[in-house]
């Protein structure tokens, strides 16, 4: 049982460069989240699912896109990478009520130069 | 706006001692808190969590208390261990729907042998 994987570990990017991240779950969790963290900011909200196939968003959409075509797997698109989505973004999942824990992935660190 | 507030970026104590970690929220709608912890280069992981209908929950060295008139809540760690060396983050699920989750900004813990 892996839980919440997440890949790349580390990517570097150009300023207008496109990437996907792509999270995968074993879990059969329902809900799937996209966060990022900034020094002083705690986790913030990109993007959310709340099942196969929907896709909703969170307090910091701008500038990426989401997609859950399978219910494992939720991935985050940068169509044209800027310095300021330079960041450290957390992949999670969830199941049961809006209060149920979530499980978090190792994360992946990104540049934009 | 930051809905969830941890206004102590580091504390430090001594080995064996009482650790008071601190979380201020401005939404009176939050009625569920959670508490993860999260070590470099990981994904955060739940630690404790407290319904708004308890002012107490203890899960062995853990405490967490719950102020609903003053909007605060505290982690307590009795006793520190240098394995909790970490950083604490305060979390409340619905500050932009009732799927979402707002974290506070991070408490990096030390505990010193």
């Amino acid at each position: 049982n892996a839980g919440v994987t997440q890949t790349p570990k580390f990517r570097v990017l150009k300023t207008g460069q496109s990437m996907t991240l792509l999270c995968a779950q074993d879990m059969n969790h329902e809900y799937m989240y996209w966060y990022r963290q900034d020094p002083g900011m705690g986790l913030r909200l990109i993007h959310y699912s709340v099942g196969e196939g929907t896709t909703a968003k969170g307090e910091v959409p701008d500038g990426y896109n989401v997609s859950r075509l399978k219910k494992q797997n939720f991935l985050l698109g940068l169509e044209s990478a800027a310095p300021s989505q330079t960041s450290v973004y957390f992949c999670a999942s969830r199941d049961g009520g809006r209060g149920a824990t979530q499980y978090f992935g190792p994360g992946t660190r990104l540049t934009v130069l | 706006d930051q809905q969830v507030k941890q206004n102590s970026p580091s504390l430090s104590v001594q080995e064996g001692r009482i650790s008071i970690l601190n979380c201020d929220y401005t939404n009176s709608m939050f009625d569920y808190f959670l508490w993860y912890k999260k070590y470099p280069a990981e994904g955060p992981t739940f630690l404790i969590s407290i319904s708004s209908i308890k002012d107490k929950n203890e899960d062995g060295r853990f405490t967490v208390f719950l102020n609903k008139s003053a909007k605060h809540l505290s982690l307590h760690i009795v006793p520190s261990q240098p394995g909790d060396s970490a950083v604490y983050f305060c979390a409340a699920p619905g500050g932009y729907n009732n799927n979402d989750m707002r974290f506070g900004a991070g408490t990096r813990l030390t505990v010193k042998p």
